[in-house]
């Protein structure tokens, strides 16, 4: 079964600084896709930012970017020019690309990272 | 575009009593439609999914069900409340084919006394 472990149950960044979020999957799958979610203190799950598995260039939405290495099995997103309204729970989620009797792959989420912002 | 609806926001019920928590999709059609869970500091636990109509997997065995009487609707019920039932719920649609990222909707706070 696939894992997924973030190492930092809470992160602390400066106004305008750059902070990188860890993540770490465990899978013997070679075709599967990764997610980063950001959960501010509404709650809602909002998507940040999306990787295939099977594209070697590390996806990019504006200041949020992530350093995906397929052979390490880690996935950490970096948030550049950090700004307060950043402050959330971050969470990274795995989606095999496989379909399992119809499950169209379903989401497999780590506990979670708090982030910080500090002005 | 794709929207998603959950009613109700915020909920308290007495232990014992039952549970409806709905949940609507607008701008698609077939769409894949889950119900996760998330207790109070914890990660997301996915408990039901749907690829239809009439069609639900469940993931854990728990006193909850799931229902899908619509293509763009998913319901969370439960005949009897327990403690343990309280959380966050959220409900998340995803292209029935092809398109693989879920997209959430606004969530239910259940607390169960």
């Amino acid at each position: 079964a696939q894992t997924v472990t973030q190492s930092q149950p809470e992160m602390s960044v400066q106004e305008a600084e750059t902070v990188t979020l860890s993540c770490t999957y465990d899978t013997s799958e070679s075709d599967y896709y990764l997610f980063w979610y950001k959960q501010p203190p509404s709650r809602q799950m909002i998507l940040v930012i999306r990787q295939e598995a099977y594209k070697q260039q590390n996806a990019t939405e504006n200041r949020f970017s992530v350093n995906f290495q397929k052979a390490a099995k880690s996935f950490s997103l970096k948030i550049s020019d950090s700004q307060l309204g950043d402050a959330a729970m971050y969470f990274c989620a795995y989606r095999s690309a496989v379909n399992y009797g119809g499950s169209q792959g379903n989401l497999i989420f780590g506990k979670g990272t708090k982030l910080s912002v500090k002005p | 575009s794709q929207t998603i609806h959950q009613w109700p926001a915020t909920l308290v019920q007495p232990v014992g009593s039952p549970l409806s928590l709905e949940c609507t999709v607008e701008g698609t059609s077939n769409p894949n439609l889950y119900w996760y869970r998330q207790a109070a500091g914890r990660g997301l636990q996915l408990l039901f999914y749907s690829v239809g109509i009439g069609q639900i997997s469940s993931e854990v065995p728990q006193n909850l069900s799931a229902s899908r009487p619509q293509d763009r609707q998913f319901i969370l019920s439960s005949k009897k409340l327990l403690l343990s039932d309280s959380g966050f719920y959220l409900c998340a649609w995803s292209g029935w084919l092809g398109q693989e990222t879920q997209y959430f909707g606004p969530g239910t706070r259940l607390l169960v006394l």
